[in-house]
């Protein structure tokens, strides 16, 4: 199985900060990365599909970058409703595999 | 607009069988892979399952094989999830979603989640 690693864990930051996550795979995942906002007793929502595809709907604060190994989500401008915890995935192989989760928090 | 509408879950014994059910609407349910997700209390997200559009295709994570059945009844809009020899490792609040397990997939919309403990 592919295993992926967010980092970091959790963080702290202020409304209106730039944020920014990240994902590594264990072996490459081409482009067929997608992250997701999970708010506690949500529904989990889909943000960016296939490393920088925004989902209908989704503000563009939210962007992804990466191919391979390496990929990262940036909020361009933290608000309060953006606080949640957020996870990418692989859909390069089966099993799909999540991140551990980023936290993000509010200073 | 699309839903997906979890129901089933339940305090089962160690051992113990439930079934979890999806109500889909808003969308053409028939041909679209679907999947169950879980996650355990402090845990992060664990795919479990998929099935493709026809049912002809199911997928399982290793931790369940053997286990868990996943079905569909697309004449009904619903997705299913047998689950058999439950153990206590298994409680989590379990994730309807729309979308498989095909290169490049993702999941689109996802259900609010049902909850299920296994504990005696």
């Amino acid at each position: 199985d592919i295993q992926m690693t967010q980092s970091p864990s959790s963080l702290s930051a202020s409304v209106g900060d730039r944020v920014t996550i990240t994902c590594r795979a264990s072996q490459s995942v081409s482009s067929y990365l997608n992250w997701y906002q999970h708010k506690p007793g949500k529904a989990p929502k889909l943000l960016i599909y296939a490393t920088s595809s925004l989902q209908s709907g989704v503000p563009s604060k939210f962007s992804g970058s990466g191919s391979g190994t390496d990929f990262t989500l940036t909020i361009s401008s933290l608000q309060p409703e953006d606080f949640a915890t957020y996870y990418c995935q692989q859909s390069y192989s089966t099993p799909p595999t999540f991140g551990q989760g980023t936290k993000v928090e509010i200073k | 607009e699309v839903q997906l509408v979890e129901s089933g879950g339940g305090l089962v014994q160690p051992g113990g069988s439930l079934k979890l059910s999806c109500a889909a609407s808003g969308f053409t349910f028939s041909t679209y892979a679907m999947s169950w997700v879980r996650q355990a209390p402090g845990k992060g997200l664990e795919w479990v399952s998929a099935i493709s559009g026809s049912a002809g295709s199911t997928y399982y994570a290793d931790s369940v094989k053997g286990r868990f059945t996943i079905s569909r009844d697309n004449s009904k809009n619903t997705l299913y999830l047998q689950m058999n020899s439950l153990r206590a490792e298994d409680t989590a609040v379990y994730y309807c979603a729309k979308g498989g397990v095909y290169n490049g997939s993702y999941l689109d919309y996802w259900g609010q989640g049902t909850l299920v403990t296994v504990s005696s």
